[in-house]
């Protein structure tokens, strides 16, 4: 079975950009959750989304959305961005409530 | 909300030496926790999870967790490390009725020496 996979792996932008990233969940899998990694701030939880809707969202300014398509693949959007957005950005997949699996990753680079 | 500590950003440990990794957590609702492992440049790995019944949970290479409710702590155990196990650890919790949200600890770097 294929795992999470992301799209890209690495991508560079300016201030002021915007990026789309996009995540493919495990076949069978209808959540999909978004987090983010940097090495000051440590994992913290961006949204999820279950059949199309967004079912939790962290505390993150409105420039951070997301969707959900209905074949359970997933994009998050970074309008703006700006130097701190710096980041790995995870996307995680799961049936039910008890586990989730993740992707390798984005690393995305503000200069 | 929940919160959760792990109490040591980074533990050195030779190879062949137990070890411990420790993790608190603090929440007003059932939880469910977990472990996750992270080697570089790649994402999370699942380690190992509780859910539910027996408070050790074990993994299939020789990790084990204890959850002890009283003390709201679920630390991560091993008796024998191997330089394989060097990685960074990851404690998480998540609210049972509200979906795939996980509060993350700061993780704890585990270096493995010969």
């Amino acid at each position: 079975k294929a795992g999470v996979t992301q799209t890209p792996r690495y991508l560079i932008k300016t201030r002021g950009q915007q990026v789309t990233l996009s995540c493919s969940p495990i076949s069978g899998h209808r959540s999909v959750s978004w987090y983010q990694q940097t090495p000051g701030q440590g994992l913290q939880f961006l949204f999820e989304y279950f059949s199309e809707t967004q079912r939790n969202k962290g505390n993150f300014p409105g420039r951070f959305s997301g969707r959900q398509f209905s074949n359970s693949r997933s994009e998050m959007n970074v309008s703006t961005l700006e130097l701190g957005d710096s980041a790995l950005y995870l996307c995680a997949s799961g049936r039910g409530y008890n586990e989730q699996f993740f992707g390798p990753g984005t690393r995305l680079t503000v200069l | 909300a929940q919160s959760v500590t792990q109490l040591d950003s980074q533990v050195p440990v030779f190879e062949e030496a137990p070890v411990e990794l420790r993790c608190n957590y603090s929440s007003s609702v059932s939880v469910y926790l977990f472990w996750y492992v992270q080697y570089p440049n790649q994402g999370l790995q699942l380690l190992l999870k509780y859910l539910s019944g027996s408070t050790l949970v074990e993994s299939i290479n020789g990790f084990e967790a204890e959850f002890n409710k009283s003390q709201t702590s679920f630390h991560l155990r091993k008796p024998s490390v191997h330089i394989s196990d060097t990685a960074e650890y990851f404690c998480a919790v998540s609210d049972r009725n509200a979906g795939n949200m996980l509060t993350f600890g700061g993780g704890t770097r585990l270096m493995v020496k010969p």
